[in-house]
């Protein structure tokens, strides 16, 4: 299946500073999608790109489509302590013999905030 | 008003047993998805359904098999459980349509301790 390679891995930042986080692929996708799990729930949507070259913001969150389809970022700013979670990328490619497409996860990027 | 729920939360049992998650949506989505979240928090889908049809089925041993009694509701039945199936277990879900409208839904987690 398509591979996500999510980095950094983990990242311990103040609070108050900006945080960029980024998937790279060697595989196209069709969409993007970023989400965040807090400890005990379940992964929760934050932003969701459709088109190459896209940038779309939900708040104090940016998130763009790579030009070539193999890539995106998320950027956040001014974080918060409630910032604090895993931050996973996450994108659609179509599977020929399911004739179906299916969502491949990155491996997440562990986010920690010091009040 | 829960989008996605799963029942139980909690699940500790010993080897060997079977045991079942259910899931429900209520957001009138199309498909349903299990996902497994290893330790290092890592999230594989393991199966996906359409409209009762098994569209994508993973390298997932056969011990596994999801049930879907109508389009609202996919559970998941564990036979002959072993030690490494004990990970956290998400049910999501998604509309059908253009790949536009895949955006996935998430439940909050089943923990499966296998004693």
């Amino acid at each position: 299946g398509q591979q996500l390679n999510q980095s950094p891995q983990s990242m311990f930042i103040q609070e108050g500073e900006d945080v960029s986080m980024n998937c790279t692929s060697s595989s196209i996708f069709n969409t993007w999608l970023w989400y965040k799990q807090d400890p005990g729930e379940g992964p929760v949507l934050l932003i969701a790109l459709y088109k190459a070259g896209e940038l779309t913001s939900n708040g104090r969150l940016t998130a763009q489509f790579g030009i070539t389809r193999k890539d995106s970022f998320l950027n956040i700013s001014a974080s918060i302590p409630s910032d604090v979670g895993i931050y996973f990328c996450a994108g659609h490619y179509f599977v020929a013999g399911a004739g179906s497409y299916q969502l491949t996860f990155g491996k997440g990027t562990k986010l920690s905030v010091i009040p | 008003d829960t989008a996605v729920s799963q029942t139980p939360k909690y699940l500790v049992t010993q080897m060997g047993n079977d045991k079942s998650i259910k899931c429900e949506q209520n957001l009138g989505h199309d498909t349903m998805y299990w996902y497994k979240q290893d330790s290092k928090k890592f999230l594989k889908i393991m199966f996906s359904y359409n409209n009762k049809e098994l569209i994508i089925n993973e390298t997932v041993p056969n011990r596994f098999s999801p049930k879907s009694p109508d389009k609202a509701h996919l559970n998941l039945h564990i036979n002959s459980l072993e030690l490494g199936d004990s990970a956290v277990y998400f049910c999501a879900s998604s509309p059908r349509g253009g790949v536009e409208r895949r955006e996935q839904f998430f439940g909050p987690g089943t923990r499966l301790t296998v004693l």
